[in-house]
C-alpha cells in the first residue's frame, strides 16, 4: 500500500547498544521526515530533509543522529538510548511541501 | 511557536451517532491537512484545504477552513465501525513547516 517501507519493524535495544532504522521510499519525493510518537506526543517532529540537506533539527537529543545520503534513503543512528525514548519512529516523504506519506514504523523499546 | 491544538481528545460514540474533531493554530495558516491512524496503523493522507472558508467532502466526512486560515474542523456523519482511529489535523505555515494536532481518537460503539 504504501510507498514508503521501514526497517526493522520492531526494535529492542539496551541503553549501551548503538542501533540504525532505515527508511526508504519509492514515490520520487524530495523530502523526508523522522517522527517520534508515542502516548505524550502523539506526532513529534524530529528532522526533515529537503534535497538531503537537513532543514530542521527539532532540538532532538544528540544520542539521535540522522543520516540522509540521497533522496530516497534516510537512516537515524540511536546510541545510548534512554528508556523514555521507547515509542514508534516513524519516517515520512513528500513532494515539496504536500502530503506526507508515512512508512509503517518502527516500534523502539529501550530497555 | 506555532501551535496546533485539537480537541476533543477522545471521543465515544454510538454508531450511526455524528462525531466532530476541531482543530485551531495559533497562527494563521497557509494550508491544513488531515490524516487518520488506524489502531495499529500509521497516519494517511485524507485530504489538504488550502482557501479561506474552504469546505470539501469525501463520502461520510466533511471538511471545512476558517475564514480566518486558524481553524478547522472534520464532521462525520453517521459513524460506522470503521472510522475508529485517531485523526490528526496538521497546519502548514508560509514556511512549509507541518505541525501536527495532538489527535482524536475516535471509539465507535456497534
Amino acid at each position: 500500500e504504501t510507498g514508503v517501507t521501514q526497517t526493522p519493524r520492531h526494535l529492542v535495544m539496551g541503553m549501551t547498544n548503538k542501533k540504525s532504522l532505515k527508511c526508504e521510499q519509492h514515490l520520487g519525493h524530495n523530502a523526508m521526515y523522522w517522527y517520534k510518537q508515542s502516548a505524550k506526543k502523539p506526532l513529534e517532529l524530529m528532522f526533515v530533509y529537503n534535497f538531503k540537506e537537513q532543514t530542521e533539527n527539532n532540538s532532538v537529543p544528540s544520542r539521535f543522529s540522522p543520516e540522509c545520503p540521497n533522496s530516497s534513503h534516510l537512516f537515524l543512528h540511536l546510541h545510548t538510548l534512554q528508556p523514555e525514548d521507547s515509542a514508534l519512529y516513524l519516517c515520512a516523504s513528500s513532494q515539496e511541501w504536500n502530503e506526507q506519506f508515512f512508512g509503517p514504523g518502527t516500534r523502539l523499546t529501550v530497555l | 511557536g506555532q501551535q496546533v491544538m485539537q480537541i476533543p481528545q477522545y471521543q465515544h460514540v454510538q454508531e450511526g451517532e455524528d462525531f466532530t474533531t476541531y482543530c485551531n493554530s495559533s497562527t494563521t495558516l497557509s494550508n491544513i491537512q488531515w490524516y487518520k491512524q488506524r489502531p495499529g496503523g500509521h497516519p494517511v493522507f485524507l485530504i489538504q484545504l488550502v482557501k479561506s472558508g474552504e469546505v470539501k467532502k469525501q463520502k461520510r466526512l466533511t471538511f471545512q477552513f476558517g475564514e480566518a486560515k486558524k481553524n478547522s474542523s472534520l464532521h462525520i456523519t453517521a459513524t460506522q465501525t470503521t472510522d475508529v482511529g485517531t485523526y490528526f489535523c496538521a497546519g502548514q505555515s508560509n514556511t512549509g513547516k507541518l505541525i501536527f494536532g495532538q489527535g482524536t481518537t475516535l471509539q465507535v460503539k456497534p
